[in-house]
């Protein structure tokens, strides 16, 4: 089983508000990606990382944001919750070849 | 934008049945993955083609890599209730980590 972590599972928060998702994992892959998910579509890439002090835009990046001040630590922050944020959100490692999943975060923005 | 297209988009067959899905690169692809997400869970890898022309076996499940390297196909023989998910395959050209946009299978007893 891979050693990446995501809290909290589930979220319930008001339109508005400002939330981080956290994401670590003990693997010392220096790839990670944030993804936003509905059930069973397409994975939108959020925002990735090569290392330490790097990070990068995807496709859905422009209401969220991340840093990466350590390599096993990568947060996402959503600086003002609206309901079409509501999705799941995944993280994932990955260091030469396959990509570890961490098992998600559901968040409903009311 | 999304570089990486799968087809069908949903697919419902019989238990018994046979099923493909198939994979579209708009560039050349430095290898392949391929990723299975039941439902409620997260993508978990399946395996990784990197040779063109490659073809990989995995009990009933087939992978196939292009010759051009821009297109692969995923092929269950015999499809069983635990088959059913969502199948993602992955490419990685030039620095990007791209997913296709998957695969639903149904499997009807």
């Amino acid at each position: 089983e891979a050693d990446i972590y995501q809290t909290p599972r589930y979220l319930v928060i008001g339109t508005g508000k400002k939330i981080t998702l956290e994401c670590s994992q003990t693997m010392g892959h220096d790839k990670m990606y944030w993804y936003q998910q509905d059930p069973g579509m397409e994975l939108h890439l959020i925002h990735y990382s090569y290392g330490v002090n790097s990070t990068e835009k995807g496709d859905l990046s422009s209401e969220s944001t991340v840093s990466r001040i350590r390599t096993e630590h990568f947060p996402l922050t959503l600086e003002s919750a609206r309901p079409s944020h509501t999705s799941q959100y995944l993280c994932a490692a990955r260091q030469h070849t396959e990509a570890f999943f961490g098992q998600g975060t559901r968040l409903t923005v009311v | 934008g999304q570089q990486v297209m799968q087809i069908p988009q949903y697919q419902h067959v019989q238990e018994g049945e046979d099923f493909t899905t198939y994979c579209n690169s708009s560039t050349t692809l430095s290898n392949i993955q391929w990723y299975k997400q039941r439902p409620g869970g997260h993508p978990v890898f399946l395996i990784q083609l990197v040779k063109s022309g490659e073809v990989k076996k995995q009990k009933r499940l087939t992978f196939q890599f292009g010759e051009a390297k821009k297109n692969s196909s995923l092929h269950i023989t015999a499809t069983q209730t635990t088959d059913v998910g969502t199948y993602f395959c992955a490419g990685y050209t030039g620095n990007q980590f791209y997913f296709g946009t998957g695969t639903s299978l149904t499997v009807i007893p």
